[in-house]
């Protein structure tokens, strides 16, 4: 079975360009979660869908981070325009539904390292 | 104040002998779960061993083993017999809250294990 897969693995851009982020979760996974790792900094989670839904997007910096799961299958991650800051390793998570259990395991995808210049 | 706290930034271990690496946790959920991650160096995020703050017993996997003290909240990860394929950075995190779905991960800053023959 894949695990989940992110695109690109790397990302080198400008500050005021826009990049965007794709994570393909395991098959069947209908939660599907982003969490970043600012250098130095503990990995902080972004948001949460499940399937096409967003439910929780309170780690979302700020308006220039959208996130979208059209069809509920992959997820993208664009950030328009990109800052300095916006710097780090943006991680892709998939876990099972939680229907009838409590603690689900997340399966993180390999990151995506981008760089803003 | 921090939710999870791993205080080695570094450990240093020799093949084949056993290796602690130390997670506290503050939470006042009285249901919650607890997470270890490991990160190689080729970046991919690996679920390493869960337990729950109601389990009776402590949770191990393999060489992998939990060593969960409730009342001193700590959640260290037990590493039998290191291998060199060991070296990498741990991550503790942890969920809190019940029977919700998809509730965040949170994370520490993460310990580097180095094994050395």
């Amino acid at each position: 079975e894949a695990g989940v897969t992110q695109f690109p693995s790397h990302s080198v851009i400008e500050k005021g360009q826009t990049v965007t982020l794709r994570c393909d979760p395991i098959s069947g996974h209908d939660n599907l979660y982003w969490y970043r790792r600012v250098m130095g900094k503990e990995i902080k989670f972004l948001l949460h869908f499940v399937k096409e839904s967003k439910q929780d997007e309170s780690g979302m910096p700020n308006n220039r981070f959208l996130a979208e799961r059209t069809g509920g299958t992959y997820s993208t991650l664009k950030v328009q325009p990109a800052e300095l800051e916006d710097s780090g390793v943006y991680f892709c998570a998939s876990s099972q539904d939680l229907r009838g259990g409590r603690w689900e395991t997340q399966y993180f995808g390999p990151g995506t390292r981008l760089l803003v210049l | 104040a921090q939710k999870i706290t791993q205080t080695q930034p570094g450990m240093f271990v020799q093949e084949k002998e056993a290796v602690t690496l130390d997670c506290t946790y503050d939470t006042s959920d009285p249901s919650y779960g607890l997470f270890w991650y490991k990160q190689p160096s080729s970046g991919e995020m690996i679920f390493l061993i869960y337990q729950g703050s109601y389990d009776q017993q402590n949770a191990t996997e393999g060489r992998y083993s939990l060593n969960f003290q409730k009342a001193r909240k700590s959640a260290n990860l037990v590493i039998s017999a290191s291998q060199l394929g060991d070296s990498a950075m741990y991550f503790c995190a942890m969920r809190e809250g019940g029977n919700q779905a998809g509730t965040a991960l949170i994370f520490g800053k993460g310990t580097t294990l180095s094994v050395s023959s």
